[in-house]
């Protein structure tokens, strides 16, 4: 079946505008993560949703970044003025439930975000 | 706060050559340890993962893995290497009651002929 999709793939913005930012996740999965991986480093929690619970947001960075999953399934990351430092790859990643130890996370192919 | 230590940030061998990427962890609880593999523009995918019972994982593509606690290490190798494992390695670690993963640096794995 299909994987994790994400788009844009690549995304190049100015600094100073907003950016959207979407994951569609494994058909049925009930949880939902994002990552963001800066060049040469390995990915970095940033939320993660049960549903359309927002679980966890301890890894945004500030508050010019918010994520949604409104009907439990698609999700945004939202990146408000955004700054060059936020430039990175931007990675989502879906599983199937809320076992503990926890299931596979399955990954999509990222979305490169370039702010200049 | 769980952290994940890559000892090698690229580890170059010749095809057929054995391979080991190291990974050392640091965690006051129980962990859960998995390494993903990166290849070039896809996705990260899951190698294999460690939850419990016997400490020696096997994955896919004939890697596997150690668990040792005393060492807080969970090394991965090969005894083969082919061509088609170059690639970046992720060595992750999840703990009890939360679901997020805490990534290591990453090792650069390059295969020469």
């Amino acid at each position: 079946g299909a994987g994790v999709s994400q788009s844009p793939r690549y995304k190049v913005t100015k600094r100073g505008q907003d950016v959207a930012l979407r994951c569609d996740p494994i058909s049925g999965h009930v949880s939902l993560y994002w990552y963001r991986q800066a060049l040469g480093q390995g990915p970095e929690f940033l939320t993660y949703f049960n549903y359309e619970a927002q679980q966890d947001k301890s890894g945004l960075p500030n508050d010019r970044f918010s994520a949604e999953r409104p009907e439990g399934s698609i999700s945004t990351l939202t990146i408000q003025r955004t700054e060059q430092r936020d430039s990175a790859m931007y990675r989502c990643a879906s599983s199937f439930g809320l076992a503990n130890p926890p299931y596979e996370q399955y990954f999509g192919p990222g979305t490169r975000l370039t702010v200049t | 706060a769980q952290s994940v230590t890559q000892l090698d940030s690229q580890v170059p061998v010749f095809e057929e050559a054995p391979v080991e990427l190291r990974c050392n962890y640091s965690s006051s609880v129980s962990v859960y340890l998995f390494w993903y593999v990166q290849y070039p523009n896809q996705g990260l995918q899951l190698l294999l993962k460690y939850l419990s019972g016997s400490t020696l994982v096997k994955g896919i593509n004939g890697f596997e893995a150690e668990f040792n606690k005393s060492q807080t290490s969970f090394h991965l190798r090969k005894p083969s290497v082919h061509i088609s494992d170059t690639a970046e390695y992720f060595c992750a670690v999840g703990v009890q009651g939360a679901q997020k993963l805490v990534f290591g640096q990453g090792t650069r794995l390059t295969i020469n002929p």
